[in-house]
């Protein structure tokens, strides 16, 4: 199974938003609502902040939304904030009953 | 509080074995399928294994089918990775995860799995 494909770097100025995408298949992103985004800083443990493609769990800003069309996941961070700086990581259900992870994120806060 | 606390990692050498295991705490254990991911220090988390609630059915990565068995014992809230046929490319943090991508979704702090001569 391949990792999901991610941009390596998003970069963005305080208040804007950006948008990561996460690139699988048919047989993954694309044939499941099962898409997961986590959000890690340095020596952390990674955080769910979407999941199902556009959930989020509680005590997740509402400033992280998601989306799907096709085999193309994307996680939106709005109003973007210096505490958002970190990796993200995507990961979906796959129809071996596995998960795959993306190749992750890094965004900048400018 | 939900707790996940997991143990059994260290150094082994190549074509070694471990026994990772994970104390569940807090929450119905026998509720959840539960996962490992790994993780390399700097590089990105790699999914691994999950296991049923009842622990009858297992799904695996390719890159560790036949190597690696996970199992639980739901009468002590236990969650167990055996790893065997260790390779340097094991070497790796192994999270404990409960409800992995999910509402409920809940990680351990991990434990360090070193493989090298």
């Amino acid at each position: 199974q391949s990792a999901l494909t991610q941009p390596a770097s998003v970069s963005g100025s305080p208040g804007q938003s950006i948008t990561i995408s996460c690139t699988g298949s048919s047989s993954d992103v694309g044939r499941y609502d099962f898409v997961s985004w986590f959000q890690q800083h340095p020596g952390k443990v990674p955080k769910l902040v979407i999941y199902d493609v556009s959930n989020r769990p509680s005590g997740i800003s509402n400033r992280f939304s998601g989306s799907k069309s096709g085999n193309t996941a994307s996680l939106t961070i709005s109003g973007l904030q210096a505490e958002d700086e970190a990796d993200y990581y995507c990961a979906s259900y796959t129809t071996s009953s596995t998960y795959v992870f993306g190749t992750g994120t890094k965004v900048t806060v400018l | 509080e939900v707790q996940l606390v997991e143990s059994g990692g260290g150094l082994v050498q190549p074509g070694g074995s471990l026994r990772l295991s994970c104390a569940a705490s807090g929450f119905t254990f026998s509720s959840y399928w539960m996962y490992w991911v790994r993780q390399v220090p700097g590089k990105g988390p790699v999914w691994v294994s999950r296991i049923s609630t009842d622990g009858y059915k297992a799904f695996y990565a390719d890159f560790v089918k036949g190597r690696f068995t996970m199992s639980r014992d739901n009468a002590k809230n236990m969650l167990f990775l055996q790893v065997s046929s260790l390779r340097a490319e094991d070497t790796a943090v192994y999270y404990c995860i409960r409800d992995f991508g999910d509402r409920d979704d809940f990680w351990g702090q991990g434990t360090l799995v070193a493989v090298s001569s």
